[in-house]
């Protein structure tokens, strides 16, 4: 069982309108989370990195949440646009040494 | 300032075959990972470099799998033979400074394109 489990798998939504994506975790010892973006063919790219303490982190019109307490975060997209059609990736750091361990990802289209 | 750099971008071999990886760090990243996305499955680490030390190899999926970083520089990730369920998609990536303390960005290559027929 995937110790990062993201949800939902997939969604559509207009451009303009905002969304949400969950993570829930159960890596531990957590280090710090982190929000990649991928596009398709493309190697995922950085949005955000929270650490234990940090509750939330923006990032433009990605904002992020941490609850580590409930080990859950978030990652919510403001005011979509076409080139936010992409994968959201989220990475939870364990221990030492950047053993990442990666969700799935939530597969975000975003139509005209 | 270059990013992480993956050869080839593509690449086809039968089954059996050897197929060789490279990867070049961003420059001065003495850390360099290597990770694996097969089909339908999430992102997962094959291994880590410290300069030229492995760090952890833990993720190695078995013997056919060898990495090298001969010098602290480029990378190697040689699959020999390869099998059909190797096929996927390998990525390299490079940091500063350790992977877990925060701030350090750890920048993620194209992937490499591996399909075993």
């Amino acid at each position: 069982k995937n110790q990062v489990e993201q949800s939902p798998q997939s969604l559509i939504i207009l451009e303009g309108k905002n969304c949400t994506l969950q993570c829930n975790y159960t890596v531990s010892p957590f280090s710090n989370l982190r929000w990649y973006k991928q596009d398709t063919g493309r190697g995922p790219v950085s949005l955000t990195i929270m650490t234990f303490s940090e509750n939330t982190k923006s990032n433009g019109r990605y904002t992020a949440t941490l609850d580590a307490d409930t080990k859950q975060s978030s990652l919510h997209i403001t005011a979509s646009q076409l080139s936010d059609s992409a994968s959201y990736i989220c990475v939870v750091s364990a221990g030492s040494w950047g053993k990442l361990q990666f969700g799935a990802g939530t597969q975000v289209v975003v139509t005209p | 300032e270059a990013g992480v750099t993956q050869f080839p971008s593509h690449s086809v071999i039968e089954k059996g075959q050897t197929v060789t990886l490279r990867c070049d760090p961003i420059s001065g990243h003495d850390n360099l990972y290597w990770y694996r996305r097969v089909m339908g499955k999430e992102i997962k680490f094959l291994l880590h470099f410290v300069k030229e030390s492995k760090q952890d190899e833990s993720g190695m999926p078995n013997n056919r799998f060898l990495a090298e970083r001969t010098g602290g520089t480029y990378s190697t990730l040689k699959v020999q033979p390869a099998e059909l369920e190797d096929s996927g998609v390998y990525f390299c990536a490079s940091s500063q400074g350790k992977g877990h303390i925060s701030g350090n960005t750890i920048y993620f290559g194209e992937g490499s394109w591996l399909t075993v027929v």
